[in-house]
């Protein structure tokens, strides 16, 4: 079953605001990840928090974990038309027998305006 | 200069014929992955192979047959294409894959979009 889910579906904002978005999973995790997409393209990773981390910053990226709640948000500060895409959080399941896979979310598109 | 490249980009063809899609990562990565991401953008793996061993088999239907001649390379063979197979198929690469611990960053190729008509 799907383990993410993002919050909100669909975000519209002006340039320069600040864009936050929710991802709630439902087992215990090793780390969860960040990715974006743009229209017509492949995943690009943003960002990885491990379970034992609370918060996380990359440039204009801030990322926040809640193993309590099982729940992640991603912040995007100072926002730019350029970061117009889909986001995605993923997180990782212990395969039994070896490998581990990645389960997405269900993405949030963010449109930003001029 | 491509990380992860993936051939067709397009691929659009008739129910019942058998198609492939060919993946190559140039990043020295061990895991190799497919992924289906259907028209609500939903994104789930299919397959993933480690040093040309499969490691990860999701329920998929077994027309779909991937095949790794080596490790940087991830096929994908679909058998009798139905209508619900059209997608957008991603392959994806990570540095390795553990037993205890977690799952690398994955680079993803640009998807190869499968219209079954």
């Amino acid at each position: 079953s799907q383990q993410g889910e993002e919050d909100p579906q669909a975000l519209s904002i002006q340039e320069g605001e600040n864009a936050t978005m929710n991802c709630s999973y439902k087992t215990s995790i090793n780390n969860l990840q960040w990715y974006r997409q743009n229209s017509g393209r492949g995943l690009v990773h943003l960002i990885l928090i491990r379970s034992n981390e609370r918060e996380k910053h990359s440039g204009r990226l801030r990322v926040t974990l809640d193993t309590s709640k099982k729940s992640s948000s991603l912040l995007i500060t100072a926002s730019r038309a350029a970061d117009t895409a889909s986001y995605f959080c993923a997180t990782d399941a212990v395969e039994t027998g070896g490998g581990n896979k990645l389960t997405f979310g269900t993405g949030t598109q963010l449109k930003v305006e001029l | 200069d491509t990380a992860v490249s993936q051939t067709p980009k397009y691929l659009v063809t008739q129910m019942g014929n058998d198609k492939s899609i060919k993946c190559e990562q140039n990043l020295g990565h061990d895991t190799m992955y497919w992924y289906k991401q259907d028209s609500k953008k939903f994104l789930k793996i299919m397959f993933s192979y480690n040093n040309k061993e499969l490691i990860i088999n999701e329920t998929v239907p077994n027309r779909f047959s991937p095949k790794s001649p080596d490790k940087a390379h991830l096929n994908l063979h679909i058998n009798s294409l139905e209508l619900g197979d059209s997608a957008v198929y991603f392959c994806a690469s990570s540095q390795a894959t553990t037993l205890a611990g977690s799952t690398d960053t994955q680079y993803f190729g640009p998807g190869t979009r499968l219209t079954v008509l």
